[in-house]
């Protein structure tokens, strides 16, 4: 069965710096791939999500993820963080687009 | 731009007692999931329907929940009786007949004391 590791359940950077989340996968046959956000007692947003194609994935809000099938990891990076980007990250995993695996979520937080 | 509903968005309750959450996916999503996400975790999923019928409920405790969706558009997940461990985010998710994502209503709060 599918599953995902996200490592690493706080990260913090600072307002302008670089944001990366990290999101390693496991699958049997080849994987759709999601990262979702997560804003306190609200639901999840879709960022961006791989299916085929081309790996280098961009999303809402400037994010955008790389699949890499050598490395089974799909990380999540940003450019620039902004004040806004605080929240839950969640990367998913789905072997056949239906039944959907979720990682333990990496909190970001962004200061100042 | 089309939204799953749901409904309450917060329930505290008291262990023993019946709660019962709705849901209403995107108009024309065929497919409805259930998950619970307990605090600091990534959602789990409880069930799965296809139209009315049940596809995945491997993961939901028939023992005190249940969950229907008789016409096959809006949907109700039961508890009863709710014990403490039952304290959750309880998140529906829609997707439509041809492969895509999983669009996800506010969640409904759920404390149990």
């Amino acid at each position: 069965a599918q599953s995902v590791t996200q490592l690493g359940s706080h990260v913090s950077v600072s307002e302008g710096a670089l944001v990366l989340l990290r999101c390693n996968y496991s699958s049997s046959v080849p994987p759709y791939l999601f990262w979702y956000v997560q804003y306190p007692n609200q639901g999840l947003q879709l960022l961006l999500k791989y299916t085929t194609g081309a790996t280098l994935v961009k999303g809402i809000n400037g994010f955008e993820a790389e699949f890499k099938k050598s490395e089974t990891s799909f990380h999540l990076t940003k450019p620039s963080a902004h004040m806004s980007d605080a929240a839950e990250y969640f990367c998913a995993v789905s072997e056949n687009n239906n039944d959907m695996r979720f990682g333990a979520g990496t909190r970001l937080t962004v200061k100042p | 731009e089309a939204e799953v509903a749901q409904s309450p968005r917060y329930k505290i309750t008291e262990k023993s007692q019946a709660v019962a959450f709705w849901c209403d996916p995107i108009s024309g999503h065929a497919t409805l999931y259930w998950y619970r996400q307990i605090l600091g975790q990534g959602p789990e999923l409880l069930v799965q329907f296809q139209d009315e019928s049940v596809v995945d409920d491997s993961q939901l405790p028939k023992d005190r929940f249940s969950a229907e969706r008789l016409k096959g558009v809006d949907s109700t997940l039961k508890i009863q009786p709710a014990e403490l461990g039952d304290s959750a985010m309880y998140l529906c998710a829609s997707r439509p007949a041809t492969p895509d994502t999983q669009y996800f209503g506010p969640g409904t709060r759920l404390t149990v004391l």
